[in-house]
């Protein structure tokens, strides 16, 4: 049983530019929830995706955007990359909105 | 304020110490919580969910206290391998469903 992917696992950009991450959810989950840990920091929700919408957003600008596909895998996209976007991005997926979530080993981005 | 706050540690303790962590949280009106543990370098993963009633799972307590709003956790006899970061996560009741994190509490077990 699959657990949750993610893809690239390393990215270096430059500010300015734009950049695309991916998740596989686990086999039979739903739901998926995008989140940006910072050094030192607890993971920071972006928002979640249900059903091919985003249904809860955090506190992020809309620089910040996704999407889901008919097959529940999710996109995170990040425009106008910013020296304070490098992080660690973590997918986590779900069976339902409310359920228990499960991270993917997240892609580690760097704006140079 | 922060919603979700965590003491950083790091807490160093010996084999077979046994170690409590606390996360207070600030909205009265959170439902949910959970711990988490997160190895260096790698994605957070699923300790134990929290229970008004508190819930066991080996070493591993976890208790709620919604008076003074705060959850534990308590590591008996602790190993090596529990060294990681402990997340608390706390998700507010309502339609909105958003999972805040506090920022981790550090656990290093020496021999």
């Amino acid at each position: 049983d699959a657990g949750v992917t993610q893809s690239p696992t390393h990215l270096i950009k430059t500010r300015g530019q734009q950049v695309t991450l991916r998740c596989s959810p686990k086999s039979g989950h739903d739901t998926v929830s995008w989140y940006q840990q910072a050094l030192g920091q607890g993971p920071q929700f972006i928002f979640q995706y249900y059903e091919e919408e985003e249904r809860q957003r955090g506190n992020f600008p809309d620089r910040f955007s996704g999407h889901q596909f008919p097959n529940y895998s999710s996109e995170l996209n990040v425009n106008a990359l910013l020296l304070g976007d490098s992080a660690l991005y973590l997918c986590a997926s779900s069976r339902q909105k409310t359920d228990t979530q499960y991270f993917g080993p997240g892609t580690r981005l760097t704006v140079l | 304020r922060k919603e979700v706050e965590q003491d950083p540690g790091p807490f160093n303790v010996p084999e077979g110490a046994t170690v409590a962590f606390n996360c207070t949280y600030s909205n009265s009106a959170s439902q949910s919580f959970f711990w988490y543990r997160q190895d260096c370098r790698k994605e957070p993963k699923l300790l134990m969910s929290v229970y008004s009633s508190g819930n066991e799972d080996g070493r591993f307590t976890a208790q709620l206290n919604r008076a003074s709003q705060y959850i534990s956790l308590l590591i008996r006899d602790s190993k090596l391998s529990d060294s990681a970061t402990y997340l608390c996560v706390v998700i507010k009741s309502g339609g909105s469903y958003i999972p805040t994190f506090g920022r981790g509490t550090s656990l290093i077990v020496h021999p």
